[in-house]
Formats: C-alpha cells, sequence, structure tokens
C-alpha cells in the first residue's frame, strides 16, 4: 500500500462548482497533513494545512479523518484560476519528520 | 520574502557525464531536501540534509550525491548521469512543517 495515495484525476467542474478531494494515508502515527497546489510546470506551494478540528481559508475547507486515515479538500465555488494539481501531503512522524507527497488529484475548471 | 533558487532551469546533457544541480536558500533553514518528480510517481525524496555537512538518504538516492558546505547551499550530484535521471529535479527547503520549492531543473539526459 503506497504512504499517501490519491484519486488522479482529473476532475473537470464547471466553474461554481464545488469539488471535493481525498486522500488516505498509511501510517496512523502521522501527526502533521497538508494540501499543496502545484501549476503546470511550477513548484509545489503550501495551501493549507490541515489540523485535528478542520481548517477553513475562503473557498476552501480541509478535514483529517484520523480513525479512517483520510484527509479532505473541499472547493466551493470554484474559479478557473483554481485549475491545477493538488498534492497531498503528510508528515510521517518517523525520526527526521519525513514529509510524503501524494501523486497529486487534477483539477480542471472551465468556464 | 522566502526564495529558494536552482541554478538552471533546463538542462541537457550527455550519458556519462558528470552533473551539478545548485540550490540556494536565503532563509537560514537547517533543512534541506532534493526531491524528482516524474508523472505518475509524483515527488520521491533523493537526499536531505538537516545541517551543514550532513547529509542523509531518502527514498531513491542510487545514482546521484549531494554536497552541504554552506547553509545556504545544496548541490546535487550526477556521478555519471543515465538516461533514466531525465526528470524535473526540486530543491527544497524547510521551516517546521512547510516546505519552501525552488522553481526546479528540468534535466534531459541524452
Amino acid at each position: 500500500r503506497k504512504e499517501v495515495e490519491q484519486d488522479p484525476g482529473p476532475f473537470n467542474v464547471p466553474e461554481g462548482a464545488t469539488v471535493a478531494f481525498n486522500c488516505t494515508y498509511s501510517n496512523s502515527a502521522s501527526q502533521s497533513f497538508f494540501w499543496y497546489r502545484q501549476d503546470c510546470r511550477k513548484e509545489p506551494k503550501l495551501l493549507m494545512s490541515v489540523y485535528s478540528s478542520g481548517n477553513e481559508d475562503g473557498r476552501f475547507t480541509a478535514q483529517l479523518n484520523r480513525a479512517s486515515q483520510y484527509i479532505s479538500l473541499l472547493i466551493r465555488d470554484s474559479k478557473l484560476s483554481d485549475s491545477a494539481t493538488y498534492l497531498c501531503v503528510v508528515n510521517m512522524n518517523t525520526g527526521f519528520q519525513k514529509l510524503v507527497f501524494g501523486t497529486g488529484t487534477r483539477l480542471l475548471v472551465s468556464p | 520574502d522566502v526564495k529558494v533558487t536552482q541554478s538552471s532551469r533546463y538542462l541537457v546533457k550527455r550519458t556519462g557525464e558528470k552533473v551539478f544541480l545548485e540550490c540556494v536558500q536565503d532563509m537560514d533553514h537547517e533543512n534541506m531536501f532534493w526531491y524528482r518528480q516524474d508523472p505518475g510517481l509524483g515527488l520521491r525524496l533523493i537526499y536531505f540534509s538537516y545541517d551543514v555537512k550532513m547529509k542523509e538518504k531518502g527514498d531513491i538516492p542510487e545514482g546521484y550525491s549531494v554536497s552541504r558546505e554552506k547553509k545556504e547551499r545544496f548541490s546535487l550530484i550526477l556521478e555519471s548521469a543515465s538516461t533514466n535521471q531525465t526528470s524535473m529535479y526540486l530543491c527544497a527547503s524547510k521551516a517546521w512543517d512547510e516546505q519552501y520549492f525552488g522553481p526546479g531543473t528540468r534535466l534531459t539526459v541524452t
């Protein structure tokens, strides 16, 4: 089983739609979780951290479900500029605090 | 503003050449990383360093080495480039949990 798994997509949605991505992780001892955004041919950038109580930043909401070992990202009122690949990232909490990146979920928002 | 720079955006090398990829960060971070990113495989950790002159192997260190002589600089070395090392190489430095990435070097080995 992969340490971090994501549906690669693509998710094709119209502007204004709500879309959600899930990500599962294998290490139950993981403590920190993140969503990064990567635009085509660009470097990944931190979108938001995921806290136990959930985290909301404008149109973006991240949730953590420890019992089922998954995190989610919800995007409301999708914009064309939201088109990107969203990387799920987990701190495996092993020794060096290694971050493990999922392969990403591609989102395409169309007019 | 946080900044991680990489020496080249695009690089073309021949099989067997020695290749140096340089990364510099201006944030005084102790932790630095080298990844490669390939379609369908995501980011894979090659090497990381948690202090000057300290280095640790990541998940795919074979065929690579690194150097960290100064805190701000972390170099990735391909001793003898091979075609299967054609990839996007991303350097990152880390504060707490957030990693800051450089713009990447797209390396093609022919």
